[in-house]
């Protein structure tokens, strides 16, 4: 079956850090990759995706690439804001399950002053 | 563009109650999405329709949970009789189309059962 790992939180940076949240994944097939985000009080909001190997997804400074070989897709940001504070969360879906999307457990960043 | 809508943001009822929590999808999608998230369990599917028909419900707790979609645009998910151990954030999402679709969540319904 589908499974996502995501590193442990809480991360805690100062602010203009570099970011990485570790993503590993087992899946059948060739699955579509997505990091969402979700603020405290708030739904999950998608951040960015990839749909094949070697796809870079990227939004708000924050990008991932779909690594195949090492089923991983990483979440990576250059410099961090106070502002990113908040749960990240590693899923994936497969075709054959409709649009039935599997989570990861989240990952907490904190990011200080 | 208006997002999912779920209603209320919050409720706290007593045990024994019955709670009924509210969906509005996204005009257009044909997929929806009930979770449950706590600290304890994380983040967990509960039941999805697509076209307003329930495809996977084996993510339901036991029978005293049900969830319907009687048109494209509403969707309920109902406890009867609720538990102190039902007392979580419930999350409503819909999505268009299949595989790479992102799903759009609402913004949460807390609940809390005294």
């Amino acid at each position: 079956g589908n499974s996502v790992t995501q590193m442990e939180g809480p991360v805690t940076l100062s602010e203009e850090a570099f970011l990485t949240i570790n993503c590993t994944y087992t899946a059948t097939g060739y699955p579509s990759l997505f990091w969402y985000v979700q603020y405290p009080g708030e739904g999950l909001q998608l951040l960015l995706k990839a749909t094949k190997a070697d796809d870079k997804g990227s939004n708000k400074g924050f990008e991932a690439t779909y690594r195949k070989e090492t089923t991983s897709f990483h979440l990576e940001k250059g410099s961090v804001q106070v502002s990113d504070s908040a749960v990240y969360f590693c899923a994936l879906s497969n075709t054959g399950g409709g649009n039935k999307l599997t989570f990861g457990t989240g990952t907490q960043l904190k990011v200080e002053l | 563009d208006a997002g999912v809508i779920q209603s209320p943001r919050h409720e706290v009822t007593e045990m024994g109650q019955e709670v009924t929590l509210r969906c509005k999808p996204i005009s257009g999608h044909d997929y929806l999405f009930w979770y449950r998230q706590t600290m304890m369990r994380g983040l967990e599917l509960l039941i999805y329709f697509n076209n307003n028909v329930p495809i996977d419900d084996s993510g339901m707790p036991e029978d005293r949970f049900s969830a319907k979609m009687p048109n494209a645009s509403f969707s309920t998910l109902k406890i009867q009789p609720s538990e102190p151990r039902d007392s979580a954030v419930y999350f409503c999402a819909s999505s268009f189309g299949v595989g790479n679709q992102p799903q759009h969540f609402g913004d949460g319904t807390r609940l809390s059962i005294l």
